[in-house]
């Protein structure tokens, strides 16, 4: 069975701050990817940044960064430069391509607040 | 990415009563699925919407309760059906487009029934 983890129900960074929001998975499969969703509170999902389970590289978009550990099974969220903006919530998503269903599964999200 | 529209972008409806949802996109996507997202939960996937034939339901939900339609590759409905309480979510539309990995959602529609 797959399984996203995220174990930070919230967190707080100082705007400007890095901050590093966890997400470990669990998967069968050896040929899967992993997202990352930002929902404000208008409810829409924002697609952030993608990394596949063969990219050697860890996956960056902007101020996103993924920071990929195949062997511990962790796929971890890194904002540099934290705006007011970064407000929101983070989900961490999977879908592994070797199942019928293809399915993209998700964590339960992570409360991010960035004070001024 | 694709840009995705949905309709209606909220809703208050009584109980008992249904509501369609449309997503369109504007462009050929390969696959489309609705996702619901309950009050403080994660996502959940509904079903995959499958062109010109019956979509394919996640344990739990049932065709009866979400008929889905998809008459061509850039538009679907979702309806929900006999709503309760209990129905109350945001309902999101997501695709993905031919050859690429990434999968994008719509704006969602925000469902209140009272």
């Amino acid at each position: 069975a797959q399984k996203i983890t995220q174990t930070q129900p919230g967190m707080f960074v100082q705007e400007k701050e890095a901050v590093t929001l966890d997400c470990t998975y669990d998967t069968s499969d050896q040929s899967y990817g992993l997202f990352w969703y930002k929902q404000p509170s208008s409810g829409e999902m924002i697609f952030l940044i993608y990394q596949g389970s063969y990219d050697e590289q860890n996956a960056t978009e902007g101020r996103y960064s993924l920071n990929f550990q195949k062997a511990r099974k962790s796929a971890n969220l890194v904002i540099s430069a934290s705006q007011l903006g970064d407000s929101a919530m983070y989900f961490c998503a999977m879908r592994a391509y070797g199942g019928a269903t293809n399915k993209l599964i998700f964590g339960t999200g992570t409360l991010l607040a960035v004070q001024p | 990415s694709a840009v995705i529209s949905q309709k209606p972008s909220r809703d208050i409806c009584q109980r008992g009563t249904s509501l369609t949802i449309q997503c369109q996109v504007d462009s050929q996507v390969t696959m489309m699925f609705w996702y619901r997202q309950q009050p403080g939960q994660s996502l959940t996937l509904i079903a995959t919407a499958n062109q010109g034939s019956e979509a394919t339901y996640e344990s739990g939900f049932v065709i009866d309760k979400f008929p889905i339609s998809r008459p061509n590759l850039t538009f679907s409905t979702l309806t929900v059906s006999n709503m309760s309480p209990e129905d109350s979510s945001i309902y999101l539309c997501s695709v993905r487009l031919a050859g690429y990995n990434e999968q994008f959602f719509g704006p969602g529609t925000r469902l209140t029934v009272l």
